[in-house]
């Protein structure tokens, strides 16, 4: 089982490049979420989706963007990317069930020179 | 908003001693209650949770961990660490009947030493 597939695991972006973190799982899950961890902050929501269509924003949701066109897939973008943006991100899903656990992905570590 | 605090960023510990990793949430209404362990270059694993009923958890590897609502706490300890233990730990509060919007504390690194 592939869980949740996270691409790609490492990048290096330039200022103001943009780019698109890929999230895909094989559990129909309903809820699909971004994080990212920074020392000492622990994890801090970016973006999730209860489903197909619907999103919403998380506790840090400026400069990223996302769009749920498929159960399966939830990308990331970052627009134009800035230093602050140096994380490790990471995707999580579940079902909508409550209680039930989150499963995450492998991350993405980015970094922003 | 519910919040997660965890007090201590770093607990250093022996092999085979007993460890305590603290949290503590806050929250107006009821709560489901995770912990999570993340081993280095790894994503995040449940480790056990609390959900309803009996106020003590258990995980497969020893771990425990006990609800306290009038202390707003949900402590995890092991009697007997081992270095595969070595990980960081997060703490995290969902609450009670919304969308599975989870809240996590900031970690604590738990560095088992011979």
């Amino acid at each position: 089982n592939a869980g949740v597939t996270q691409t790609p695991k490492f990048q290096v972006l330039k200022t103001g490049q943009s780019m698109t973190l890929q999230c895909a799982q094989d559990m129909n899950h309903e809820y699909m979420s971004w994080y990212r961890q920074d020392p000492g902050m622990g994890l801090r929501l970016i973006h999730y989706s209860v489903g197909a269509g619907i999103t919403d924003q998380g506790e840090v949701p400026n400069g990223y963007n996302v769009s749920r066109s498929t159960t399966e897939d939830f990308p990331l973008r970052l627009l134009s990317a800035a230093p602050s943006q140096t994380s490790v991100y990471f995707c999580a899903s579940s079902y909508l069930k409550l209680g039930t656990e989150a499963f995450f992905g492998q991350g993405t570590r980015l970094t922003v020179v | 908003a519910q919040s997660v605090t965890q007090l201590d960023s770093q607990v250093p510990v022996f092999e085979e001693a007993p460890v305590e990793l603290r949290c503590n949430y806050s929250s107006s209404v009821s709560v489901y209650l995770f912990w999570y362990v993340q081993y280095p270059n790894q994503g995040l694993q449940l480790l056990l949770k609390y959900l309803s009923g009996s106020t003590l958890v258990e995980s497969i590897n020893g771990f425990e961990a006990e609800f306290n609502k009038s202390q707003t706490s949900f402590h995890l300890r092991k009697p007997s660490v081992h270095i595969s233990d070595t990980a960081e730990y997060f703490c995290a509060v969902r609450v009670a009947g919304t969308a599975s919007k989870l809240t996590f504390g900031t970690g604590t690194r738990l560095q088992v030493t011979l």
